[in-house]
């Protein structure tokens, strides 16, 4: 079983809308999530980090971790063209944060 | 300075050549990282320095040897490679050992051709 799985997609959806992404880690010792984002040829990028079960918004993106569940979810408001992006969902677990799993990346295409 | 720069961009290399990776951060981070990522595949993590010691090394073959001078520096020897190394090596660097708070910070990375 892989410690992080994402839907590889692509994701495609019109621009203003929303785009749902989600993640399933597999050990509950999981400790702090993070999503990527990276567009092809290039590093990923830092989006939003999330440690608490709930909601955590920063502009058009809200991530939400729910642990009980072992999801956590990346929600981008009013997509736009620029948001076509590979996303990359990483966990990192207590005892060892130095070390990040990272799923195989949901690639999302918004349509103009 | 929020940045963490890798050269050289792109390296050519054949298989009985010598040749290194660089890397630099000026953010004060102590924790910097060495990841291998292959096309359309998620980063594959090699090595992690804490605080300029190597604390993990995912079973990557000597053929790659890290070394990191100091807490700024990172570089990566490359030596005897094969083709299937070809790849982009990302280095990256977090705030703390411990990482809770501020995920990784990616160079823009290496892309290697080894012909």
């Amino acid at each position: 079983q892989k410690e992080v799985e994402q839907n590889s997609g692509p994701l495609s959806v019109p621009e203003g809308a929303i785009a749902s992404l989600n993640c399933t880690y597999s050990d509950r010792v999981s400790q702090s999530f993070f999503w990527y984002r990276q567009y092809s040829g290039k590093s990923p990028e830092l989006i939003m980090s999330i440690y608490s079960n709930g909601d955590k918004e920063d502009g058009r993106f809200t991530a939400q971790l729910n642990k009980a569940s072992q999801y956590v979810s990346l929600l981008i408001r009013d997509s736009q063209p620029s948001d076509s992006a590979t996303y990359l969902c990483a966990v990192n677990k207590k005892g060892n944060f130095n070390k990040f799993y990272f799923g195989s990346g949901t690639k999302l295409n918004v349509k103009p | 300075d929020t940045e963490v720069t890798q050269t050289p961009k792109h390296l050519v290399m054949g298989m009985t050549n010598k040749k290194s990776l660089k890397c630099e951060q000026h953010m004060g981070h102590r924790a910097m990282y060495w990841y291998k990522q292959k096309a359309k595949k998620p980063p594959e993590l090699m090595f992690v320095y804490s605080y300029e010691k190597l604390s993990i090394n995912e079973s990557v073959p000597s053929r790659f040897s890290p070394e990191c001078p100091n807490s700024s520096l990172l570089n990566l020897h490359l030596h005897a490679l094969q083709p299937e190394d070809s790849a982009l090596y990302l280095c990256a660097s977090s705030q703390e050992v411990t990482a809770t708070g501020d995920g990784y910070t990616f160079g823009s990375g290496t892309r290697l051709t080894v012909v």
